[in-house]
């Protein structure tokens, strides 16, 4: 079964940069776009960042643009979310998450429903 | 950008009650819509894709309707473990995905 862990959460000051790291397993991770999503508390989703199968493609929410980079290494069946000038509105929960299908174009964004996330605190 | 808009914000049910939840795109996206329950502390559970194919390991009592731009999740007999929020999610015209506000299903 597909298993997403991430990792790296925390408390940072604002204006501070944190990474997060998602750890996959029980898929083959080279063949799937993979999505960051996060949730404020007590908010709904919202997604943040998209990196392509090859990482050919990346694709990011205007709110985060130009501060987060996400990245892959597929050899390590790992997902990053570097995230810069970090401010009090980028707390929330982080989830890593994949595409419904292998090689997709248009697909829904499908999590690891037993994952808890990543949680942000961005506060002084 | 695509706005995705729930109806109603929360929902007060007994089990065993039919539940039909909303969501309406701001655009036309076809049947590409997908739905999730999330249950606190937990990411959410993707439940039906494509507007009306149910995903792996879900039940048959969850059922998506719809086209276009207005959709429909019916939970058909609300058992005690359906208590949870649900997500609308439009994965048609991207960047940016966009999801509903959400829908709470609570205890009557």
């Amino acid at each position: 079964q597909v298993r997403l862990v991430e990792s790296g959460g925390g408390v940072v000051q604002p204006g501070g940069s944190q990474r997060l790291s998602c750890a996959a397993s029980g898929l083959v991770f080279w063949k799937y776009g993979m999505h960051w999503v996060r949730q404020a508390p007590g908010k709904g989703l919202e997604w943040v960042a998209f990196i392509r199968y090859d990482g050919s493609d990346k694709f990011y929410a205007d709110s985060v643009k130009g501060r987060f980079t996400i990245s892959r290494d597929s050899p390590k069946n790992t997902l990053y979310l570097q995230m810069d000038s970090l401010t009090p509105d980028d707390t929330a929960i982080y989830y890593c998450a994949k595409d419904l299908s292998a090689f997709g174009n248009y697909e829904p964004v499908d999590f690891d429903y037993r994952g808890q996330g990543a949680l942000v605190t961005v506060s002084s | 950008e695509i706005l995705m808009t729930q109806s109603p914000a929360t929902l007060s049910v007994s089990p065993g009650e039919r539940v039909t939840l909303s969501c309406r795109a701001s655009q036309n996206i076809k049947n590409d819509l997908a739905w999730y329950q999330q249950k606190p502390g937990r990411a959410p559970r993707l439940l039906i894709y494509g507007a009306s194919t149910r995903a792996t390991g879900i039940p048959v009592r969850f059922s998506g309707s719809g086209s276009g731009t207005e959709f429909t999740l019916t939970i058909s007999s609300l058992q005690s473990d359906d208590f949870a929020v649900y997500y609308c999610h439009q994965y048609n015209h991207w960047p940016p995905l966009t999801f509903g506000g959400g829908t709470k299903v609570e205890i009557k």
